[in-house]
């Protein structure tokens, strides 16, 4: 059990569009869902953690505007790269909790590239 | 100084071998200590998590906390190519587990 998924895992873009990402939690309920990043032999960084039906906690250094993050049911959240530029493309990465689970469940990633 | 610091690797052994992998970390208020363990293409799992200092076993892998030396330790014994994998170590300040923070990965490759 505790399933995530990421849609799309890759995408490529060009610079000054904007790239929706979503992460499901296939098996159950998470109220708490959170984005990570990670670039090229760097640790995973969390960008933002966000419960369900609640405005999203951003990260020091990380910008609310530039990464809208919609968290509007139990079993999606939404992060989207408004305006991205070739410095944004990474690795991102969702985790989700539910109410009956302290651990956080990974999806696979999805691997922005802006060109 | 970054909070945790993690070998990238690779780590390349043979199969039967005992692995250790490492952590060190500089934030002396950590109390919770995590493995992940990361196949290419797929998310991190969690293998397993300690509190404070001590050991724990799970079947072939033992998670060590020194919490004095601010070291954390996996090691795998009778190592498989199946475990060939990327390995994070991570840590929270509470059993919380909202903040995560995470080394860079070790790379390990088991070879036949």
């Amino acid at each position: 059990g505790a399933v995530v998924s990421q849609h799309p895992s890759w995408v490529i873009c060009k610079s000054g569009t904007s790239v929706k990402i979503e992460c499901r939690s296939l098996d159950f309920q998470a109220t708490t869902m959170f984005w990570y990043r990670q670039f090229p032999k760097q640790s995973l960084m969390l960008m933002a953690t966000s419960n369900e039906g609640s405005k999203a906690t951003y990260e020091q250094g990380v910008e609310k505007d530039k990464f809208l993050i919609n968290h509007a049911s139990l079993t999606l959240s939404t992060l989207t790269v408004t305006s991205a530029h070739p410095e944004d493309s990474s690795f991102y990465i969702c985790s989700a909790r539910g109410t009956r689970h302290n651990e956080q469940f990974f999806g696979p990633g999805t691997r922005l590239t802006v060109l | 100084q970054k909070e945790v610091e993690q070998d990238p690797g690779p780590l390349s052994v043979p199969e039967g071998a005992i692995v250790s992998l490492n952590c060190t970390y500089s934030n002396s208020a950590f109390q919770y200590f995590m493995w992940y363990r990361q196949y290419s293409r797929k998310g991190p799992e969690l293998l397993m998590y300690t509190y404070s200092s001590g050991n724990k076993e799970d079947g072939r892998f033992t998670a060590q906390v020194d919490k004095s030396s601010k070291y954390i330790s996996l090691f795998i014994r009778d190592s498989q190519p199946s475990d060939s994998a990327t390995y994070l170590c991570a840590m929270s300040l509470s059993y919380n587990t909202d903040k995560l923070i995470f080394g860079t990965g070790t790379r390990l490759q088991v070879f036949p």
